[in-house]
């Protein structure tokens, strides 16, 4: 059974300095993991998507990494900025479709 | 955004009677997901459709059912509401198992 595990579950950032978030995922047989962004009360914004194939992908100020083989993937966002703040949530796609239970951000100015 | 519209986007309804939420979405994906999120547990699903008709189950879908009888819309019915489906639902939508999925704005529910 695949389990994702996003730790720390919240952490307080700075204006300016850079967020590294991470999740870890037990099966590495995944076809993609994608980073997802939650405001409170909203629904969830598509950041990013890795494929397998994959070790990175960037958009703007993020960049998300992914190592099959130690189960991992971190998302980058460099100088953070307030409206940043937000759940990060990582979801790997293999036999199934997992959610870790995200990473709650602050960035204060 | 996807275009995607959940409803009703709150909904308020005792224990025993039944519940549709409906998600419609104008993208022509061919795959729709029902999730619930609820704290401590996260986001779960709780059935999903590959196609008109084609639906199958979550890890989650006692007490639930779907129907998608058109490619834009996908209906999720709680047959006899209990107090443990208060949940917020969200309906998403990809091109394929192995796109990215886009997300609707969610529908709370509560049950008393």
């Amino acid at each position: 059974k695949q389990e994702v595990t996003q730790i720390p579950a919240a952490l307080s950032v700075p204006e300016g300095e850079n967020l590294v978030l991470n999740c870890s995922f037990t099966d590495s047989a995944i076809y993609n993991l994608q980073w997802f962004r939650q405001d409170p009360g909203k629904g969830l914004t598509s950041l990013l998507l890795i494929q397998s194939s994959q070790r990175e992908q960037t958009s703007g100020r993020l960049n998300a990494s992914l190592d099959k083989s130690s189960g991992r993937s971190t998302l980058y966002i460099a100088a953070s900025q307030p409206g940043d703040s937000a759940t990060y949530l990582c979801k790997a796609a293999g036999n199934k479709l997992t959610f870790g239970g995200g990473t709650r951000v602050l960035v204060k100015p | 955004d996807a275009g995607i519209t959940q409803s009703p986007r709150h909904k308020v309804t005792e224990t025993g009677t039944p519940v549709t939420l409906r998600c419609h979405q104008t993208e022509n994906h061919r795959y729709m997901y029902w999730y619930r999120q609820d704290p401590g547990h996260g986001l779960r699903l709780i059935h999903y459709s590959y196609g008109v008709k084609d639906t199958d189950k979550g890890e989650v879908s006692d007490g639930y059912s779907v129907s998608r009888s058109k490619t834009e819309d996908f209906l999720l019915t709680l047959e006899s509401a209990t107090s443990s489906q208060t949940s917020v639902y969200f309906c998403a939508i990809s091109e394929s198992e192995r796109y990215e999925q886009y997300f609707g704005p969610g529908t709370r529910l509560t049950v008393t």
